[in-house]
């Protein structure tokens, strides 16, 4: 357990649903990032966020994506309108940028994502 | 061309070999990652550096800044350490986002 949680773990919905996945980071950590994860490939780099500041988007978070980290602890990802490609692992991860783990990425378990 | 880039993409060896993977990458960067991932997701941080080498039980990991390579080694290998590990940089951007290699698939037979 690194101390960063994910809910849910498991995520099936039907194409065109709405879902949202939280990320709790480490709670002194105040740097979280997004990534994603396909079958057999490495993560790839969605936000991130230094405290609520949301201060880099990739080109792979199209607008049906949108995430938030409102008072700077936990953080929200939501997908409109799913499609069957954005099934994926979800991965959240935090770090610190002070401390003997500076910029230490530590992640959560990540959110399974199954479109239908 | 990946910016990172990893080998072997797989590798099978018997219990107490030596294992080596490298990792290759492009960009400037300012750190260098070593992720291990085991079946169902989750993600563990072994390494973080920018230079030189560091040892953590029987892992090593080695930088050459000027070639643009990593290793990562496994004295002693053992069936526990089967798992994905990824190598991933920080660009020298000043952002910290990580840019991942796909991954080396390990399997110790015992």
């Amino acid at each position: 357990d690194t101390g960063v949680s994910q809910d849910p773990r498991h995520k099936i919905t039907k194409r065109g649903q709405n879902v949202t996945f939280r990320c709790d980071p480490i709670s002194e950590h105040n740097r979280l990032y997004w990534y994603r994860q396909t079958l057999g490939q490495g993560p790839e780099f969605l936000t991130y966020f230094q405290n609520e500041a949301q201060l880099e988007k990739s080109r792979l978070l199209s607008d049906r994506f949108s995430a938030e980290r409102p008072k700077g602890s936990f953080s929200t990802l939501e997908i409109q309108r799913t499609e069957q490609g954005d099934s994926a692992m979800y991965l959240c991860a935090s770090s610190s940028i002070a401390g003997v783990s500076y910029n230490e990425q530590f992640f959560g378990p990540g959110t399974r994502l199954t479109v239908l | 061309k990946n910016e990172v880039e990893q080998s072997p993409q797989n590798l099978t060896a018997q219990e107490g070999e030596f294992i080596t993977i490298n990792c290759s990458y492009s960009v400037g960067i300012s750190a260098l990652h070593w992720l291990q991932q085991h079946p169902g997701g989750g993600i563990v941080s072994l390494f973080m550096l920018s230079s030189g080498k560091k040892k953590h039980g029987r892992l090593i990991a080695t930088i050459n800044i000027q070639e643009k390579h990593s290793s990562l080694h496994i004295t002693a290998s053992h069936p526990r350490d089967s798992a994905v590990y990824i190598c991933a940089v920080e660009s020298n951007f000043g952002n910290e986002k990580l840019t991942f290699g796909t991954g080396t698939r390990l399997t110790i037979i015992p």
